[in-house]
Parts: C-alpha cells; sequence; structure tokens
C-alpha cells in the first residue's frame, strides 16, 4: 500500500519555542493531506485539512495563527506548532489519500510525532 | 454535524470471538472505516464498508447498515496481540467538498488468556 512518512516521531521543546513536524507521501502524490491530534486515551480529532498550492482549512476551535501548516509541493505537508505550551503536548498523526485507489477510499496515516512540551 | 459512538472497553478471552458496535450520525456518508491502533502508535487499516452487509478478511470482519447508522467489528480466534484500540470512522460531506474522516472515541479491547 501507499507509504506515508512523518517527522520527528518524537520531540520535547520547551514552553514558548516552535517545532515542525513533517509530513511525506513517499510514492504518490497527494492534493489534500489531513491533520489530527489524540490526546492520551482519547480517539482522533481533525485540526485541519492541508490544501497543496491553496491555504489550509481548519477545524473550528483550532488556532490557525499556531498551528501553521504549509502544503509545499505534492508529496510534503509540513505542521509548525508556535511558541508552544505545555498543553500542547499531544500525539499529532498526518494521513494522505491515495486518489490512485480505486474502490477504497482509504487514508493513509504516518507514524505520528509525540510532541512533549516542558 | 457528526457523531459516532462506540463501547469505551471491552474485555474477551482469547480464542473467543468478539463483536464491537458502532453508531452513527452525520453530515452524509461516504464509507465507513474501521482501524486498529496500539498505543502509541498510528492506527492501521482494517476495514471498509459503503455498501450495506459484511464484509470478510481473515479473522475480521465488518459489518454495515445505513439504514439504522450501525456497523460492527467482528474478530475471531482471539489473539493476545489483538488487545488494542479500534476505531470506528466515517467520511462524511464536510464544508467545501472535503472528504475527512471523523473518529470514533475508540474501543480499548483487552485480550485476557
Amino acid at each position: 500500500g501507499a507509504v506515508v512518512s512523518q517527522h520527528p516521531s518524537r520531540v520535547i521543546c520547551k514552553s514558548g519555542t516552535s517545532v515542525k513536524i513533517e509530513c511525506r507521501s513517499l510514492d504518490f502524490q497527494a492534493t489534500t493531506m489531513f491533520w489530527y491530534r489524540q490526546f492520551p486515551k482519547q480517539s482522533l480529532m481533525l485540526m485541519a485539512t492541508s490544501n497543496e498550492g491553496s491555504k489550509a482549512t481548519y477545524e473550528q476551535g483550532v488556532e490557525k495563527d499556531k498551528f501553521l501548516i504549509n502544503h509545499a509541493s505534492l508529496t510534503l505537508s509540513t505542521l509548525t506548532v508556535t511558541s508552544a505550551h505545555p498543553e500542547d503536548s499531544s500525539f499529532y498523526i498526518c494521513s494522505a489519500r491515495d486518489y490512485r485507489w480505486q474502490g477504497i477510499d482509504e487514508a493513509f496515516f504516518g507514524q505520528g510525532t509525540r510532541l512533549t512540551v516542558v | 454535524g457528526q457523531n459516532i459512538d462506540q463501547p469505551t472497553e471491552m474485555t474477551a478471552t482469547e480464542g473467543a470471538i468478539v463483536q464491537i458496535n458502532c453508531t452513527y450520525q452525520t453530515s452524509g456518508f461516504n464509507g465507513l472505516f474501521w482501524y486498529q491502533q496500539h498505543a502509541g502508535e498510528a492506527p492501521t487499516f482494517l476495514s471498509y464498508n459503503v455498501l450495506d452487509g459484511l464484509e470478510e478478511k481473515g479473522r475480521f470482519s465488518s459489518f454495515l447498515s445505513r439504514s439504522k447508522g450501525y456497523s460492527y467489528l467482528l474478530l475471531k480466534e482471539l489473539q493476545m496481540k489483538d488487545s488494542a484500540s479500534y476505531l470506528c470512522a466515517v467520511m462524511g460531506d464536510m464544508d467545501m467538498g472535503r472528504r475527512a474522516l471523523t473518529f470514533g472515541s475508540g474501543t480499548r479491547l483487552q485480550v485476557q488468556p
């Protein structure tokens, strides 16, 4: 199946600094990627939809100035957590859909990034 | 709005069969997915239903009834490695035609010897 690579897998940063997370589709082009956040023992919550060549679409309650999304190419989307605070500590996961596949509109997930803000 | 409900926790015995239910109310429907997620890892795809009926794939089967807004995931011949969270997700119609997945809260399955 299609492969989505996410980097880094773990990051610890100081409060007030910024962290960039990369999501790459390795063997297909992804015009749309999705960013999710997952707190412990909770499900995935969609943060934003990343669109290549245009602005991201953010879900209600997600601060677009804090969570900067850049979809620079058809294979790369980045999420930057700016001025991180301890409450931003979470598991961030990206996903992309390979529209070449027919029949199953499956989303492939990256490995996830565990962010800890101290 | 989107609402997906599934039990929080379930316990079953190794070798047995377990059924995890999921009910949903969403804006539009473009398919229902089941994912398995081990602690600290990303979800992995298990099954996809877009038409009513049962889809079987090895030890895992998934059922869908669109008229009832209901699905279940059936796991047979349970193994210890099946202990994980199982996420029900629906692809609805969101604004601007985006077809993102909305996830349920997940069901934590504990398989006991």
